[in-house]
């Protein structure tokens, strides 16, 4: 079964440090990876897709197929990147997203 | 414009009860979702809609639970005989299509006593 791993519930740290979130996932076909963020007292919205090859909010991420991971960085946190971020996979012919289970990150000033 | 939209916000049911959720997803977005969240974890994939079919309904834990979506636009989800255990916050989603980006609700807490 497909499976999404994100090692970290808790991740703090200093403003303007690298920041990096890891997901690791399971799936022996071609997923499409996203991460979803959730800020405080708002709703779960895309931050982005690997498809799209974006940078948002100066977050990026890299799929690595040979090392099914998907980690989320950033050069320099900021303290308004202090959320709730979820890996997400979708597989081939399924509509349905497989999220793992949550990694919160604080910024501290 | 309007985003999805979920009522009630919170529920307080006893065990046993039967419950009604709703999910009013953004205008003209054909499919729709619905996950469960429990404590401290991520959303669980319930089952999905395109159109007024629901395509894929997998991820429904049991008969007990059950969603419609007649007319294609506004989808319900019914919990019979509720459990403790159901407690957690249903979150709707819906696209514009298929592998199209899912935008979600703001969830809706049930609370199982």
């Amino acid at each position: 079964a497909q499976r999404v791993t994100q090692p970290e519930k808790l991740l703090s740290v200093f403003k303007g440090a690298p920041v990096e979130l890891k997901c690791n996932y399971s799936y022996s076909g071609s997923p499409e990876l996203f991460w979803y963020v959730q800020y405080s007292r708002q709703r779960l919205q895309l931050l982005l897709r690997h498809i799209s090859r974006e940078s948002i909010k100066g977050f990026t991420a890299d799929l690595n197929k040979g090392e099914t991971s998907f980690h989320l960085k950033k050069p320099f946190a900021q303290e308004e990147d202090s959320a709730m971020y979820y890996c997400a996979l979708s597989i081939q012919g399924a509509q349905k997203l497989v999220f793992g289970q949550g990694t919160r990150l604080t910024i501290n000033p | 414009g309007a985003g999805v939209s979920q009522t009630p916000s919170n529920k307080v049911t006893e065990k046993g009860k039967y419950v009604e959720l709703r999910c009013d997803p953004i205008s003209g977005h054909t499919a729709l979702y619905w996950y469960r969240q429990s404590l401290g974890q991520g959303p669980e994939f319930l089952i999905y809609f395109q159109g007024t079919g629901a395509a894929d309904d997998s991820g429904l834990p049991n008969d007990r639970f059950f969603a419609v979506r007649p007319e294609g636009s506004v989808s319900t989800l019914k919990i019979q005989r509720t459990e403790r255990g159901d407690s957690a916050v249903y979150l709707c989603a819906s696209s514009t299509g298929t592998k199209d980006t899912q935008y979600f609700g703001p969830g809706t807490r049930l609370t199982v006593l």
